[in-house]
């Protein structure tokens, strides 16, 4: 059965902090995204990897930066946290070739920052 | 620029009655268009994808590019289908999704 983790489900920090998002896929997966999904707005690209230390801004980066060392783990990081990043973090892993293939989400992550 | 509009956050309607859940979109080239599902404290996971053309749990989906539309719908609405629809697209560059607004499906008894 296909599986993306994601590190917690909750999660409480405060302004300034340093915040590590982790996600972890077990179906081989080259693609790997995290998405930001907050009422009214949808979800929305932070970034993308293709392939394990390869990653492309998505459409709202700035205050985030990822990485990813092995094939199986994408990490979303948030340098110095602030109250606007309050929101859903959910990670995604897909296969790499063909735009009609199925993105696989996690369970999410509720971020708020105090 | 690649966008997806559903322009309704909420649609109300009653069990039995027919369902149509609105998605236009915006991209100059050939997309690939999908609706993705999420239920009360579950996942979210795709439900259909045009390429397919396939019915899922009832639902169906025609891409219509004049009308550069992808609009899903249901003859008849149940209960467990009361979810959050997401409409998305892909375009050339690989894997990455555009998702729309989304909108709350409820269904009434």
């Amino acid at each position: 059965d296909v599986k993306v983790t994601q590190s917690s489900r909750y999660l409480v920090k405060r302004t300034g902090e340093k915040v590590f998002l982790e996600c972890v896929q077990d179906m081989d997966h080259e693609n790997m995204f995290w998405y930001r999904q907050d009422p009214g707005l949808g979800l929305r690209l932070i970034y993308f990897s293709y392939d394990v230390k390869m990653k492309e801004k998505g459409d709202i980066p700035e205050g985030y930066s990822v990485s990813r060392e092995k094939k199986e783990r994408f990490s979303l990081i948030l340098e110095s946290a602030s109250t606007n990043q309050t929101s859903m973090y959910l990670c995604a892993s897909s296969q790499l070739a063909g735009a009609a293939y199925e993105q696989y989400f996690g369970p999410g992550t509720r971020l708020t920052v105090t | 620029a690649q966008r997806v509009t559903q322009p309704e956050k909420l649609l109300s309607v009653f069990k039995g009655a027919p369902v149509e859940l609105k998605c236009n979109y915006s991209y100059s080239g050939s997309p690939e268009l999908f609706w993705y599902v999420q239920y009360s404290r579950q996942r979210l996971q795709l439900l259909l994808r045009h390429i397919s053309r396939e019915s899922i749990k009832g639902f169906t989906a025609d891409l219509n590019k004049g009308e550069t539309s992808f609009h899903l719908k249901k003859p008849f609405a149940q209960e467990e289908d009361s979810a959050m629809y997401y409409c998305a697209l892909s375009g050339a560059y690989g894997n990455k999704l555009v998702f729309g607004a989304g909108t709350i499906l409820r269904v009434k008894s």
